[in-house]
């Protein structure tokens, strides 16, 4: 079974710039995350869909970064403009449904640092 | 504000011996547990789930849960080089229709051979 699939796996950006991130979640899953790792911390919830809707971004920076999961499989995460604290890995996650005792899956990450 | 705290270490241990890892959450509605074991570079991969007050065990591993305490912790028996990574402690938020993951700041685990 083919895992969560993210590209590109690294980008570096000047501060102010923009970036997207791209994730393909397992095959059937319907709830995907968007997480935020920053070095040294664990990962920070930024975006939860469930299929094509969104259940929670109340952590997410709307000023800045936008998510968005059209036909509910792919999502792309937009960071715009870039800010130097933005530098992290950002894991996108996906499980079989939104319930208890579904694993959640993640994928490889995108490790970005911004200039 | 709901947290889960856990000692960033690192914790070093002998090869063989007993690791044991400990986390405590804020969160008194938290109805699961997970530990995720992360590789540096890697993205984290679940090692184990518990629900229950109690032990659970799963070949070397065993978490441990006292909701009472709020406390949650990971023995990892007969521990080998191969476990050397960072372990992420991780809650799911109460208030359900969603499922969630908070994550501790993680331990690194050093296994000394």
């Amino acid at each position: 079974e083919a895992g969560v699939a993210q590209s590109p796996r690294y980008k570096i950006i000047e501060k102010r710039q923009s970036v997207a991130f791209w994730c393909n979640p397992i095959s059937g899953h319907a709830t995907l995350y968007w997480y935020q790792q920053i070095l040294g911390q664990g990962p920070k919830l930024l975006i939860q869909f469930q299929n094509n809707g969104v259940v929670d971004d109340s952590q997410l920076p709307k000023d800045r970064f936008s998510a968005e999961r059209l036909k509910g499989v792919d999502s792309t995460l937009k960071i715009q403009p870039a800010k130097l604290e933005d530098s992290a890995v950002y894991l996108c996650a996906s499980s079989l449904t939104a319930g208890t005792g579904n694993t959640i899956y993640f994928g490889e990450g995108s490790w970005l640092t911004v200039v | 504000q709901k947290e889960v705290e856990q000692n960033s270490g690192p914790l070093s241990v002998p090869e063989g011996a007993i690791a044991s890892l400990n986390c405590t959450y804020s969160d008194r509605g938290s109805q699961s547990f997970f530990w995720y074991r992360q590789y540096s570079g890697k993205s984290p991969e679940l090692i184990m789930f518990i629900y229950s007050n109690g032990d659970k065990e799963d070949g070397r591993f065993t978490a441990q849960l006292n909701k009472a305490s709020q406390y949650v912790s990971l023995l990892i028996r007969d521990s080998q080089p191969s476990d050397s990574a960072t372990y992420l402690c991780a809650v799911n938020r109460s208030g359900a229709g969603s499922y969630q993951l908070t994550f501790g700041k993680g331990t690194k685990l050093s296994v000394i051979p």
